[in-house]
């Protein structure tokens, strides 16, 4: 595997449901960033880690709570979610946050919320 | 007002065009200028990044920055149908925070 890739590439949830996006960078970046796409939208920054350590939530509503194991694996557990919550969701990786202009991106996980 | 305007488009050419694609930005405080290109079900990739102001070239692509007018754009010389995707912008001032255009979508018709 190589670049960033994020499991699932599609997700259907209700809103009761409890799930996780999952993200692996392989180019030994430290610094890593969940963004949400909607349609005709700018994407959105949800979270940014460097190192493990958060460094940035964006007033993100609590249904959606981040995980950094390590420099290389980002999580985003759903939970409640609501339909407006229905988005592209992104997973990037940069080598540091210094390095901001240099993020790589995932392809994404499509979520549909009914 | 939004801090970084983009046309959605559609933007439509014939191959072979000269494409120009833009942005307007209202704060003056941004230092670092980006392009993204985002094919169909794919994550954005870097095309282009510029500090400050003046042109960068890269082989058919140039991106320009005009600090005073709050502009900024990317010419694509001699479009393919390849370069059919949505073309985002993005900057920054010095944090990590980008902000980003909602996206031109730009087809190239063959």
């Amino acid at each position: 595997e190589t670049g960033v890739t994020q499991t699932p590439r599609h997700l259907v949830m209700g809103m009761t449901n409890k799930k996780s996006l999952k993200c692996e960078q392989h180019l030994g970046h430290n610094a890593m960033y969940w963004y949400k796409q909607s349609a005709k939208k700018p994407l959105e920054l949800m979270f940014v880690y460097s190192l493990e350590e958060r460094v940035e939530n964006n007033s993100v509503p609590s249904r959606f709570s981040p995980e950094c194991p390590n420099s290389s694996h980002l999580f985003l557990h759903l939970h409640t979610l609501q339909p407006e919550d229905s988005a592209l969701y992104l997973c990037a990786s940069s080598p540091a946050v210094s390095k901001h202009n240099e993020q790589f991106f995932g392809p994404g996980t499509r979520l549909t919320v009914l | 007002q939004k801090e970084v305007e983009q046309d959605p488009g559609p933007l439509s050419v014939p191959e072979g065009a000269i494409v120009s694609l833009n942005c307007t930005y209202s704060n003056s405080a941004f230092q670092y200028f980006m392009w993204y290109r985002q094919y169909s079900r794919k994550g954005p990739e870097l095309l282009m990044y510029t500090y400050s102001s003046g042109n960068k070239e890269d082989g058919r692509f140039t991106a320009q920055v005009d600090k005073s007018s709050k502009y900024i754009s990317l010419f694509i010389r001699d479009s393919q149908p390849s370069d059919s995707a949505t073309y985002l912008c993005a900057m920054s001032v010095s944090n990590y925070q980008l902000i980003w255009g909602a996206g031109t979508k730009l087809i190239i018709k063959p």
